[in-house]
């Protein structure tokens, strides 16, 4: 069974603070995506990063893929109230078209 | 609006009885995924179904069920309810289905069921 483990699960910072959160795994992936999820809403996809070692930039979030494709980070700089959420990877493998996702890191950024 | 629709918005059932979940997929798109939220559990996938036919199959109980009809939309049949089944149940839709990488998927607005 694949596990992504996120951490940290909780996180509450003040505006304009910067954090980190990390997805691991001692599964490789194909491919691993980042949503957000809003309460009472669906997950909503931020990016998709396939190649090992690929870092990818949304405004003021950084996508980091590891270089053995098991990892993967995701940066907020100066974060704001309205990255407030609940942050989720997910990963695909092989021709497998289900996603795995992570455990979640819920993310309160305060005035 | 990530243009996948899912009714009921909300259900509240009792244990044993059976309810069914509906979802239409994203204009043009074949694949239609169906995930349980739960607090304890995470997202979980269930199945997914790729025009028309079942494409792979996750933590889904022999209990629960699902379909896609011609015009793609999705039913998720849900039966003998049990407690634990209480969750929200999202569905999503994608283009086509995965060649080795993830499909962008998007998510319909959940259906939260309740089992008293």
């Amino acid at each position: 069974t694949q596990l992504l483990e996120q951490s940290p699960q909780f996180l509450s910072i003040q505006e304009g603070e910067n954090l980190t959160v990390y997805c691991n795994s001692s599964s490789v992936f194909s491919s691993l995506q980042w949503y957000r999820q809003e309460p009472g809403e669906g997950p909503v996809l931020l990016v998709t990063v396939v190649t090992g070692g690929e870092v990818k930039k949304l405004k003021r979030l950084t996508f980091q893929f590891g270089d053995a494709r098991k990892d993967s980070s995701l940066h907020i700089t100066a974060a704001q109230p309205g990255d407030t959420g609940l942050y989720l990877c997910a990963g695909a493998s092989g021709t497998a078209s289900k996603l795995t996702f992570g455990t979640g890191t819920r993310l309160q950024v305060t005035l | 609006d990530s243009g996948v629709t899912q009714t009921p918005k909300h259900l509240i059932t009792a244990t044993g009885q059976r309810v069914t979940l509906r979802c239409s997929p994203r204009s043009g798109d074949l694949s239609v995924y169906w995930y349980q939220q739960s607090l304890d559990q995470g997202l979980q996938f269930l199945i997914q179904y790729y025009n028309g036919e079942e494409r792979a199959k996750g933590n889904i109980l022999e209990r629960f069920s699902a379909q896609q009809f011609p015009d793609l939309h999705s039913e998720l049949n849900l039966s003998s309810l049990e407690l634990g089944d209480s969750a929200l149940y999202f569905c999503a839709s994608s283009v086509v289905p995965s060649s080795g990488r993830a499909d962008e998927q998007f998510f319909g607005p959940g259906t939260r069921l309740t089992v008293l």
